[in-house]
């Protein structure tokens, strides 16, 4: 059964605390990327990964850190340095970047306490 | 600047009637383009895409229109159910303009 899991769904942090959220995939796609929505907006492109062991800032990175050492597995990393973590994360892959559809995980709703 | 954008942050139709969805950008470089659906708390799943090489592309009651002069795509729904209601999101990718691009998503009630 293929799919894209992000673990956990709600995830609760104090203020100051780094969080790292998980993101694994079985679909054997070479891209990954990171999104965050913010309630009545857009998605927004947190960091990319077109490929093992290489990651490309997306439109808002500052705060935010990824790595890429397998295949199936994009951790982000919300730091204390980001100003306003609080927000639904959602992660996705798809087989490459540019043409194809990508691939949604279930999110997961980070709240800053 | 964004470069895609969703003009009607809300649309509102009754049951069987055709729900019409608009898509602007700005990127001449975008070649490919992508309608997704997204319940809320949920992540979103892949609808319908159309290549720069078609005007149009339909699958059962979707039908996607893009017109390239204008930059313009539009995502058609007949006829409309109330499970269509969710919000959509347009996107633009390409070989050469790379990562898709999101826009900010209209949400679409159909009413019974």
């Amino acid at each position: 059964d293929g799919g894209i899991t992000q673990s956990p769904k709600y995830l609760f942090r104090k203020e100051g605390q780094n969080v790292t959220l998980s993101c694994e995939q079985n679909l054997n796609h070479d891209a990954m990327y990171w999104y965050r929505q913010d309630p009545g907006q857009g998605l927004r492109l947190i960091y990319y990964s077109q490929i093992v062991n290489d990651f490309q800032k997306g439109d808002i990175a500052e705060g935010y850190s990824v790595s890429r050492e397998k295949k199936e597995s994009f951790p982000l990393t919300v730091t204390s340095a980001q100003k306003n973590p609080t927000a639904f994360y959602l992660c996705a892959s798809s087989i490459r970047v540019g043409s194809d559809e990508q691939f949604f995980g279930p999110g997961t709703r980070l709240t800053v306490l | 600047d964004q470069q895609v954008k969703q003009n009607s942050p809300s649309l509102s139709v009754q049951e069987g009637r055709i729900s019409i969805l608009n898509c602007d950008y700005t990127n001449s470089m975008f070649d490919y383009f992508l309608w997704y659906k997204k319940y809320p708390a949920e992540g979103p799943t892949f609808l319908i895409s159309i290549s720069s090489i078609k005007d149009k592309n339909e699958d059962g009651r979707f039908t996607v229109f893009l017109n390239k002069s204008a930059k313009h795509l539009s995502l058609h729904i007949v006829p409309s159910q109330p499970g269509d209601s969710a919000v959509y999101f347009c996107a633009a990718s390409g070989a050469i303009a790379g990562k898709s691009t999101f826009g900010d998503g209209t949400t679409l009630t159909v009413k019974p």
